[in-house]
């Protein structure tokens, strides 16, 4: 298995709801990383856990909040989120280091009304 | 700090035509770079890598990219495209930071194939 799911594909969500993202993968990496993509931008950063561990926060508002369940799992609480975080969010995993390339999943669609 | 430039935010080319994504990057410490695509509505796809040896690297789809490093570039090509190759192309570097290692990705170059 050489893939990166995520559900759901498409997220729409109001100010006040509380919804979470789902990542999986069973290619046996131990680092998952949590990218936002805005339209015809770069990815960028979020989160990065290695061995199950928080290792890199990039300064994300406390409305987002990650969980790593497992070496498998990589989940991405969201809660009181505001219009501008609409984006396409990735997930990615990767054994841990620096020379790795990423696999990415195909992301999350999500839309906050 | 490690950065990456891609100096074309689009690219038009005519198909069976051969086409060059420009790349640059600045560092002060050994670099390992990688090329993304992303085609439309998906997610990205390791396009090929450099860490370290020859300076040439190829992928399994036609695509080859050469690390050089007194011009600080390693600019993505391919001698023939295809219409299936439209799609956005990033550029990234991975760096060094607090608690361990980023990829940072470039502006993303807009590659065009015209029947």
């Amino acid at each position: 298995d050489t893939e990166v799911t995520q559900t759901p594909k498409h997220l729409v969500m109001g100010m006040t709801n509380k919804k979470s993202l789902k990542c999986e993968q069973h290619m046996g990496h131990r680092a998952m990383y949590w990218y936002k993509q805005k339209a015809k931008k770069p990815p960028e950063l979020m989160f990065v856990y290695s061995y199950e561990k928080l290792s890199i926060n990039e300064s994300v508002p406390s409305r987002f909040s990650p969980e790593c369940p497992n070496s498998s799992l990589l989940n991405l609480h969201l809660h009181a989120l505001q219009p501008e975080d609409s984006a396409l969010y990735l997930c990615a995993s990767s054994q841990p280091g620096q020379g790795y390339g990423y696999t990415f999943g195909s992301g999350t669609r999500l839309t906050v009304v | 700090a490690q950065s990456v430039t891609q100096l074309d935010s689009q690219v038009p080319v005519f198909e069976e035509a051969p086409v060059e994504l420009r790349c640059n990057y600045s560092s002060s410490v050994s670099v390992y770079l990688f090329w993304y695509v992303q085609y439309p509505n998906q997610g990205l796809q390791l396009l090929l890598k450099y860490l370290s040896g020859s300076t040439l690297v190829e992928s399994i789809n036609g695509f080859e990219a050469e690390f050089n490093k007194s011009q600080t570039s390693f600019h993505l090509r391919k001698p023939s495209v295809h219409i299936s190759d439209t799609a956005e192309y990033f550029c990234a570097v991975s760096t060094i930071i607090v608690g361990g290692f980023k990829t940072i990705f470039g502006a993303g170059t807009r590659l065009f194939v015209k029947a």
